[in-house]
């Protein structure tokens, strides 16, 4: 079946620090992949998707490439700021349109 | 444009009684989704409707757990009995429709359920 590995958490960086979660994903064929944010206290929320291999999906300053060859997707960000901090969940949506999501990893910046 | 909606938000409840919880998506989303948070892990699928058609409960516990999407709306999940073990968050989720072009899922707030 498909399934998905973050890095183990919590990340704790300062503030302006360069940031890298690291995601990697079995599944068969040509899945979506995502990266989810929960903040604290609020519910989950789409941070950025790509959809086929070479995609690079972006929001807020985060980046990640959908890498077919290493079946890796990895979140990065240049300068992390405080309010960031949140936890970061890796999914892929594969065949049949069926949802798989990672553990997630905590992220911990201080000013 | 209003959010997803779930109550109640927290439930207590004693092993063996039965619970059930409420989803409103967002209005429109064909696809509806129930998970199962295990503190410290990630969301678990437990069913996904397109419409009011079962699209996936492959990892629906069936002897306790049932849900339903009545006119491709609202959605319940019902656990009966529960057992300490399902002491989780809830959470619901809906998109547009399925495929790469409408699968951002937006989620609700969730049900913090505890057994004792």
């Amino acid at each position: 079946g498909n399934s998905v590995t973050q890095m183990e958490g919590p990340v704790t960086l300062s503030e302006e620090a360069f940031l890298t979660i690291n995601c990697t994903y079995t599944a068969t064929g040509y899945p979506s992949l995502f990266w989810y944010v929960q903040y604290p206290g609020e519910g989950l929320q789409l941070l950025l998707k790509a959809t086929k291999a070479d995609d690079k999906g972006s929001n807020k300053g985060f980046e990640a490439t959908y890498r077919k060859e290493t079946t890796s997707f990895h979140l990065e960000k240049g300068s992390v700021q405080v309010s960031d901090s949140a936890v970061y969940f890796c999914a892929l949506e594969g065949s049949g349109y069926i949802p798989t999501f990672g553990r997630g990893t905590s992220l911990i910046v201080h000013p | 444009e209003a959010g997803v909606a779930q109550s109640p938000r927290y439930k207590i409840i004693e092993k063996r009684q039965s619970v059930a919880f409420w989803c409103n998506p967002i209005s429109g989303h064909a696809t509806l989704y129930w998970y199962q948070q295990i503190l410290g892990q990630g969301p678990k699928l437990l069913i996904q409707f397109q419409n009011n058609g079962v699209v996936d409960d492959s990892q629906l516990p069936k002897d306790r757990f049932s849900a339903e999407r009545l006119k491709g709306v609202d959605s319940t999940l019902k656990i009966q009995p529960a057992k300490l073990e399902d002491s989780a968050v809830y959470l619901c989720a809906s998109s547009p429709s399925r495929g790469s072009s409408y699968n951002e899922q937006f989620f609700g707030p969730g049900t913090r359920l505890t057994v004792l």
